[in-house]
């Protein structure tokens, strides 16, 4: 039973480009989330997708968006990029809410 | 706002010692889960244990215990008789509403064992 997977394991981009990060959730799960992991810091909610729809948003600005598909994939798209969004880009499913989230390797993102 | 205290930045240990790391959160929900995840140097956070506004019964899985007490809303972690293996940043979570929302990170201890 594979677990969460995400794509790719890293990426260096410069200022002002535009990047897709990729997670195929646990099998039976429905819900992904994702997170952006500063160094030294906890995770941060960046949004939530079920059944397709973006459910919950944090405190993340436009440019940060996402998509999810019928078979539960999502993607993280990150436009203009900022050297501020260097940062390991973490992927959760869950199956519905409340319930526990297990977490992908993560994406490495770093901005030059 | 709902927000996860993790006072205790960095803490090591001799190896075999046991340790309790803090967790204090604040919320206006009665429905919530309180969670901890253990992120070792690979990155990839483990997911160790959730519980539910409504449950307060305290748990034990091995060397790991956990004591949640919502009269101090504080929900601390136990390791007892510490291992090298158990070296990581550990971070307690808060989610609020039936659905799981608002997920919300304390930063982070970091727990070093050392042989």
């Amino acid at each position: 039973d594979a677990g969460v997977t995400q794509s790719p394991t890293h990426l260096i981009k410069t200022r002002g480009q535009q990047v897709t990060l990729r997670c195929s959730p646990k099998s039976g799960h429905d819900t992904v989330s994702w997170y952006q992991q500063a160094l030294g810091q906890g995770p941060q909610f960046i949004f939530q997708y079920y059944e397709e729809e973006e459910r919950q948003r944090g405190n993340f600005p436009d440019r940060f968006s996402g998509h999810q598909f019928p078979n539960y994939s999502s993607e993280l798209n990150v436009n203009a990029l900022l050297l501020g969004d260097s940062a390991l880009y973490l992927c959760a499913s869950s199956l519905g809410g409340g319930s526990e989230q297990f977490f992908g390797p993560g994406t490495r993102l770093t901005v030059l | 706002a709902q927000k996860v205290t993790q006072a205790q930045t960095e803490i090591s240990v001799v190896e075999k010692e046991d340790v309790t790391l803090d967790c204090v959160y604040e919320t206006r929900d009665t429905t919530y889960y309180l969670f901890w995840y253990k992120q070792p140097p690979s990155g990839e956070l483990v997911f160790l244990i959730r519980r539910n506004s409504f449950d307060e019964q305290n748990e034990i899985s091995g060397r790991y215990s956990w004591n949640f007490q919502k009269s101090t809303s504080s929900f601390n972690f136990t390791i007892t008789a510490s291992q090298v293996v158990d070296s990581a940043v550990y971070f307690c979570a808060l989610s609020e509403g039936n659905y799981g929302q608002n997920f919300v990170f304390g930063p982070g201890t970091r727990l070093s064992v050392l042989p």
